[in-house]
């Protein structure tokens, strides 16, 4: 079965500190996506970044990077110098694809800043 | 370029009533699916549309439907509802959907009374 596991309820952070979120998956696909994405507490889905499971970069858009780890089935999102307004819940995703299958959401990450 | 539109923000029903909600795709997207999210069982898929065929659902009673009208504007509808309808209700879109990168609306935020 497909699932995905965000083991880190809550983090709370020192302002401008790197932070790493963990997500690990499961699934016995050999092609798929992986998400990440925020969600503020005005509910909106805001997509992060994104990383193919036969892509041999990490991904990486402006602060955000994944670290990929395939053969850990590890999927973490790393934000570097936070700011206060990363303070968010962060859901990891995957989705196979060529199948006509749904995505399947981790249960999030409450991340908040510290000033 | 418009990103997801999702209307009406905000709703309170009263149990039994039945909510339509309506979504707007980005343009040239033709997937649409929608999510129930809630503090208790999180993000849940509900259905995905592509050109204006139920290509995918989740497990939801036949209390929760929807459809695609052929611009890819989306509505679903909550028919008797009942106070655990109470959520945010979130629609995204997609260029083809599967393996596509899935962009999200504001969300409708429903409760029911």
């Amino acid at each position: 079965a497909q699932k995905i596991t965000q083991t880190q309820p809550g983090m709370f952070v020192q302002e401008k500190e790197a932070v790493t979120l963990d997500c690990t998956y499961d699934t016995s696909d050999q092609s798929y996506g992986l998400f990440w994405y925020k969600q503020p507490s005005s509910g909106e889905m805001i997509f992060l970044i994104y990383q193919g499971s036969y892509d041999e970069q990490n991904a990486t858009e402006g602060r955000y990077s994944l670290n990929f780890q395939k053969a850990r089935k590890s999927a973490n999102l790393v934000i570097s110098a936070s700011q206060l307004g990363d303070s968010a819940m962060y859901f990891c995703a995957m989705i196979p694809r060529g199948r006509d299958d749904k995505i399947i959401f981790g249960k999030g990450t409450r991340l908040h800043i510290l000033p | 370029k418009a990103g997801v539109t999702q209307t009406p923000r905000y709703l309170i029903k009263t149990r039994g009533q039945q909510v339509t909600l309506s979504c707007s795709p980005i343009s040239g997207h033709r997937s649409v699916s929608w999510y129930q999210q809630t503090p208790g069982q999180g993000l849940q898929f509900l259905f995905e549309y592509f050109s204006e065929t139920q290509r995918n659902k989740g497990n939801f009673p036949g209390r929760f439907s929807g459809r695609q009208f052929s611009n890819s504007r989306s509505e679903m509808n909550v028919s008797t509802l009942e106070l655990g309808d109470s959520a945010l209700y979130l629609c995204a879109s997609s260029l083809r959907g599967t393996g596509n990168t899935i962009y999200f609306g504001e969300g409708s935020w429903l409760t029911v009374v």
